[in-house]
C-alpha cells in the first residue's frame, strides 16, 4: 500500500522557535497532500491542503504565515510552525493522496510538538 | 448542523461480541465513504471504503443507506485487538470537500 512518511516524530523545543515538519510519500507520487492537528482526545482538524507547485489552501481560522506550507515535489510537503508557543503543541499529521484531492487518503505517523 | 456527527461513546464490549457504529451525514451530494481506524497517539489507518452496494472484509461490514444518509460499520466477533477509535470520512462530489467524523471511542473488555 501507499506510504506515507513524516520526520521528526516527535520534537521538543522552546518557546519562539519555528520548527519544520517533513511529509513524504514514498512509493507514490502525491497530487495532493493535507495537513491535520490534532489534540488530545479530539478529533482530526484540517488546517491546510497543498498541491505540488502551487500555494496552500488554509482553512478558516489557521494563520497562513505562522504555520507555512512548501510542496515542493510531488512526494514531499513541508509544514514549517513558526515563532511556536505552547498552544501550539499538538499531534501534527499529513496525509497524501494518490489522484485527487477526494481519493483515499494515506497517512503520515504524525509528529508530536511540545513547545515549552 | 455539522456535515458528519458520530457518536464519540465510549462503546465498551465483551470480546466475542457484536458492535455497531453509524455516521451520519448531513450533504446529499456526498459521493464516497471511508471507515478510518486511529488507535492511541497514532495515525488513522485506512480500514475499508464503503460502497453503495455495501461491502464485507472479514468481521467487519461497512453499509451505506444513502435515503437515511448514513454509513454503518458492523464488528463481529470483537477482539481485543478491534479497541480504537473508528472514523468515518464523507466526501463531496464536488470540489476537493471531505469532513472527517468525530470518531467513535471502542473499548473490548477481556
Amino acid at each position: 500500500g501507499a506510504v506515507v512518511s513524516q520526520h521528526p516524530s516527535w520534537v521538543i523545543c522552546k518557546s519562539g522557535t519555528s520548527v519544520k515538519i517533513e511529509c513524504r510519500s514514498l512509493d507514490f507520487q502525491a497530487t495532493t497532500m493535507f495537513w491535520y492537528r490534532q489534540f488530545p482526545k479530539q478529533s482530526l482538524m484540517l488546517m491546510a491542503t497543498s498541491n505540488e507547485g502551487s500555494k496552500a489552501t488554509y482553512e478558516q481560522g489557521v494563520e497562513k504565515d505562522k504555520f507555512l506550507i512548501n510542496h515542493a515535489s510531488l512526494t514531499l510537503s513541508t509544514l514549517t510552525v513558526t515563532s511556536a508557543h505552547p498552544e501550539d503543541s499538538s499531534f501534527y499529521i499529513c496525509s497524501a493522496t494518490l489522484y485527487s484531492g477526494t481519493d483515499t487518503q494515506y497517512f503520515g505517523p504524525g509528529t508530536r510538538l511540545t513547545v515549552l | 448542523r455539522k456535515e458528519v456527527e458520530q457518536d464519540p461513546g465510549p462503546f465498551n464490549v465483551p470480546e466475542g461480541a457484536t458492535v455497531a457504529f453509524n455516521c451520519t451525514y448531513s450533504n446529499s451530494a456526498s459521493q464516497s465513504f471511508f471507515w478510518y481506524r486511529q488507535d492511541c497517539r497514532k495515525e488513522p489507518k485506512l480500514l475499508m471504503s464503503v460502497y453503495s452496494s455495501g461491502n464485507e472484509d472479514g468481521r467487519f461490514t461497512a453499509q451505506l443507506n444513502r435515503a437515511s444518509q448514513y454509513i454503518s460499520l458492523l464488528i463481529r466477533d470483537s477482539k481485543l485487538s478491534d479497541s480504537a477509535t473508528y472514523l468515518c470520512v464523507v466526501i463531496l462530489n464536488t470540489g476537493n470537500q471531505f469532513y472527517f467524523g468525530t470518531g467513535t471511542s471502542l473499548t473490548v473488555i477481556p
